[in-house]
């Protein structure tokens, strides 16, 4: 059972418009999230993390906000731009354990429009 | 340039041979990851080696068999593979396990078994 979704597993946006990625978890145990982009042929790349003492943390064009309660986070894109079409991961932190170890989510693929 | 070098990019490989993927990062990390992502599945974690001892194993079958002769590098030997292990392999740094540091990923090695 998977830990950590992501339900949408595509999204399309229109230049200049705010992007909305989701991802919701299970583990009330994760207290550190984190995004990352992928491009095809590379690697994924850190974008920002929001610890869970936060509810919010913002980089630029790019905001996480975190419900706790509701065990859900997003990512925000405001203004998005072509260069921002990439498969985004989320990906959670469980402190337990000998080392931390990310969880992640199935990616979800952003598409900005033109 | 992500600072985790991973070669080689591709490798197709008969069931009966034994190659090594070799992973390099430049970011002075003390922690190292293998990481399998598999066809439309998230990301799963491998190994994890802190200050190149092997902290977590995630019961991951014996014909991978991870090396960590320094901080700097990482080996995953592989031998004796099946058709399901072909998937794309990524090698990840952090700096430790323990603190809320993102991990750095290379580029990752796409696998074939024939």
């Amino acid at each position: 059972d998977q830990q950590v979704k992501q339900n949408s597993p595509s999204l399309s946006v229109q230049e200049g418009r705010i992007s909305i990625l989701n991802c919701d978890y299970t583990n009330s145990m994760f207290d550190y999230f984190l995004w990352y982009k992928k491009y095809p042929a590379e690697g994924p790349t850190f974008l920002i993390s929001i610890s869970s003492i936060k509810d919010k943390n913002e980089d630029g064009r790019f905001t996480v906000f975190l419900n706790k309660s509701a065990k859900h986070l997003s990512l925000h894109i405001v203004p998005s731009q072509p260069g921002d079409s990439a498969v985004y991961f989320c990906a959670a932190s469980d402190p337990s354990g000998s080392a931390r170890q990310l969880t992640f989510g199935s990616g979800t693929q952003l598409t900005v429009l033109p | 340039e992500t600072g985790v070098t991973q070669t080689p990019r591709h490798l197709v490989m008969g069931m009966t041979n034994k190659k090594s993927l070799k992973c390099e990062q430049h970011l002075g990390h003390n922690a190292m990851y293998w990481y399998k992502q598999s066809a439309k599945k998230p990301l799963e974690l491998m190994f994890v080696y802190s200050l190149e001892e092997r902290v977590e194993n995630n019961s991951v079958p014996s014909r991978f068999s991870p090396e960590c002769p320094n901080s700097s590098h990482l080996f995953l030997h592989l031998h004796t593979l099946q058709p399901e292990d072909s998937a794309l392999y990524l090698c990840a740094s952090s700096q430790g396990t323990g603190d809320d540091q993102p991990q750095h990923f290379g580029d990752g090695t796409r696998l074939s078994i024939l």
